[in-house]
């Protein structure tokens, strides 16, 4: 069975520091690994996606994420947080089968100016 | 990226009715939809996989016959709240996967439902 953790409910930093909102996942097989953003009463906007290739996967609005097998993690990073970015942050998985998408509990960024 | 439109955006209605959500793929193909339930400040929940002209696959302890999902086309999901109650009452998202073979599942903006 596929599963995601995201370990923190929440992350504060305060604008122009960096940024990292951890996960980790479990799958049988290769790992699809996403990020998606949600916005306040609205649906979620896809960031981006490791499926093969570079550990390193750059997405929308400068966030970046790295995939590390050994420790199973997909950690979402941006180099310099905006206020803006304050949203909740959804770390997914799924298996190379036809299979849906599993999501972590989600990890509530707020950003401080 | 790709894009996928939900309607209505919010409904309201009374317990006992039943509601329609409509989803749409609008610049791509998508053979498999998803539909979720997310309960505020909760992470989302699948209900039912929906592959174009077959039946959905429900998750365990989602009702079918409550939640009617019709995927008629490549580009447009349903789902049918059939006689309503307020414990219905929830933020129902879908989701289109492309068929194109780069596996990233594409959301709708959600619709809420309040049941009086």
């Amino acid at each position: 069975a596929q599963s995601v953790a995201q370990p923190e409910d929440q992350v504060n930093v305060a604008e122009g520091n960096p940024l990292t909102v951890k996960c980790t996942y479990s799958v049988s097989g290769n790992p699809y690994l996403f990020w998606y953003v949600q916005y306040p009463n609205r649906g979620l906007q896809f960031l981006l996606k490791y499926i093969t290739g570079d550990n390193l996967v750059k997405g929308s609005y400068g966030f970046e994420a790295e995939f590390n097998k050994s420790q199973t993690s997909f950690h979402l990073k941006k180099p310099s947080a905006l206020v803006s970015d304050s949203a909740l942050y959804f770390c997914a998985v799924r298996d190379t089968g036809n299979t849906p998408l599993v999501f972590g509990k989600g990890t509530r960024l707020s950003v401080i100016a | 990226g790709a894009v996928v439109s939900q309607h209505p955006s919010w409904v309201i209605c009374k317990s006992g009715t039943s509601v329609k959500i409509e989803c749409r793929s609008l610049d791509f193909q998508a053979t498999t939809m998803f539909w979720y339930r997310q309960f505020p400040k909760q992470s989302l929940m699948l209900m039912a996989t929906s592959n174009e002209g077959s039946k959905a696959t429900y998750e365990q302890g989602v009702e079918k016959d409550k939640f009617l999902i019709n995927h008629a086309s490549l580009t447009l999901s349903t789902l049918t709240v059939t006689s309503a109650h307020p414990e219905d009452s929830s933020f129902y998202i879908c989701s289109a996967r492309e068929t194109s073979g780069t596996d990233t599942q594409y959301f709708g903006p959600g619709t809420r439902l309040t049941v009086l």
